[in-house]
């Protein structure tokens, strides 16, 4: 099915260590967001990749990277973890205008 | 700060009901607002959207509510159904400057069969 594919769908971390969450879309969107989900906080909005070639902070951006290393992939890096950064992560993307993002199902980060 | 403010954070309808989510925003430059529904363990899927020179929007149950002076706007479910149960979140998208899109912080909705 056409879509946004993340993964892996559930990772635990250790404090300091690194990982990089993967995100790849089919649908030959021109944009692509990283978001995290915290409980009564809604999705907020870490990295995001208007076009290919670049990449933009959002409200969140602090202990991430990310790479939008073709149209299709955007992948968002945890260079030293840490329990705050303990969130589902969701990527997203969408042709610029009024049509919405599709959402893929999402990343379980636990970091203890 | 929260761009977009949502309410109520939970809402419980009886089936058969109207559930309605309310919202607010203050910035100017957002010029597109779409409402996302979320089932527990998939990611948020596009419901309805509508832009601010439309006052009422409807796709079926669903309909939005929109008022550009008072910078609100609310989507209703009419008769709210046990499959509706789901997390709904408000938005709010820049169409310059990436195309950012604020979310609200989500209403969590359960209609009693």
């Amino acid at each position: 099915n056409a879509g946004v594919t993340q993964t892996p769908k559930f990772q635990v971390l250790k404090t300091g260590q690194s990982m990089t969450l993967q995100c790849a879309q089919d649908m030959n969107h021109n944009s692509m967001y990283w978001y995290r989900q915290d409980p009564g906080m809604g999705l907020r909005l870490i990295y995001y990749s208007a076009s290919e070639g670049t990449t933009d902070k959002g409200e969140v951006p602090n202990g991430y990277n990310v790479s939008r290393l073709n149209k299709r992939e955007f992948s968002l890096r945890l260079e030293s973890a840490a329990p705050s950064q303990t969130s589902v992560y969701f990527c997203a993307s969408d042709h610029r205008g009024f049509h919405g993002y599709t959402f893929g199902s999402g990343t379980r980060l636990t970091v203890v | 700060q929260q761009q977009v403010k949502q309410s109520p954070q939970s809402l419980i309808v009886q089936k058969g009901g109207i559930s309605i989510i309310n919202c607010a925003y203050e910035n100017t430059a957002f010029d597109y607002f779409p409402w996302y529904q979320q089932f527990p363990g998939k990611g948020p899927a596009l419901l309805i959207a509508i832009r601010p020179d439309v006052s009422e929007k409807k796709e079926g149950r669903f309909t939005i509510s929109f008022n550009k002076s008072a910078k609100q706007f609310s989507l209703h479910i009419m008769d709210s159904q046990p499959g509706d149960s789901a997390t709904y979140f408000c938005a709010a998208r820049e169409l310059t400057g990436g195309f950012k899109t604020i979310f609200g912080a989500g209403t969590r909705l359960f209609v009693k069969a």
